[in-house]
């Protein structure tokens, strides 16, 4: 596709149970990031891969978030027992490459829900 | 770390300019960035500045920083309804990679 592209648009999920998000990002795109938007906050960084390696993951609140991207394209979020203040919006974006000056692409975001 | 705060919410009138604030508390900040965001929709990038300048136009948008107080403001002009969204000023961190984001103005702009 043209954009980045998450999926699920909308997860809704129990307390404790294991959830993926999904994330395609733009084609050739080399550098990939994780973020998660509270209602009414700004965009948090979690995670941000470069190629298949994880460059910085220093913003996963604690480890049950992780996630891979074996093939240097596709990107997972995993979040294990999940519980209710997971419930956000995850957003992806890519770019060409990593730097201050390459536009990052966001998608529209993954919507988790924890009930 | 990085500390990124906006203004939460304006309002204006059709064809009216409008100006965004933001702080940020690193100095060593080298590119600031203003996303909009549509109800439903993701993050869409329409400028950013880097640190050693103080001005950039864009058609209707100007940006300006003062890095001295570590301010930055959008200015839209002639402001259309279209415009309405939430806006977040975003820093980079020093290894370039990754963003801090405000927490977001809410434009509304009314005819």
């Amino acid at each position: 596709g043209a954009g980045v592209s998450q999926t699920p648009s909308n997860k809704v999920t129990e307390k404790g149970k294991y959830v993926e998000l999904r994330c395609d990002p733009i084609s050739g795109h080399t550098a990939l990031y994780w973020y998660r938007q509270s209602l009414g906050q700004g965009p948090e960084f979690l995670i941000y891969f470069q190629g298949t390696g994880a460059a910085d993951d220093s913003g996963l609140p604690n480890d049950r978030f992780f996630a891979v991207r074996p093939e240097g394209s596709v990107s997972t979020l995993k979040i294990q027992r999940t519980e209710r203040g997971d419930s956000a919006m995850y957003l992806c974006a890519s770019s060409l490459t990593a730097g201050p000056n390459t536009e990052a692409f966001f998608g529209q975001g993954t919507r988790l829900t924890v009930v | 770390g990085e500390d990124v705060e906006q203004s939460l919410f304006l309002s204006v009138r059709e064809g009216d300019s409008s100006v965004i604030n933001c702080t940020y508390t690193d100095s060593s900040s080298t590119y600031l960035y203003w996303y909009k965001q549509e109800p439903g929709a993701g993050l869409q990038l329409l400028t950013y500045i880097f640190s050693n300048m103080d001005m950039k136009q864009d058609q209707r948008l100007t940006v300006l920083l003062n890095k001295k107080d570590k301010h930055l403001s959008l200015r839209i002009a002639d402001t259309q309804t279209g415009d309405s969204a939430i806006y977040f000023c975003a820093a980079t961190n020093s290894g370039y990679s990754t963003l801090t984001f405000g927490k977001g103005t809410m434009l509304l702009v009314s005819p």
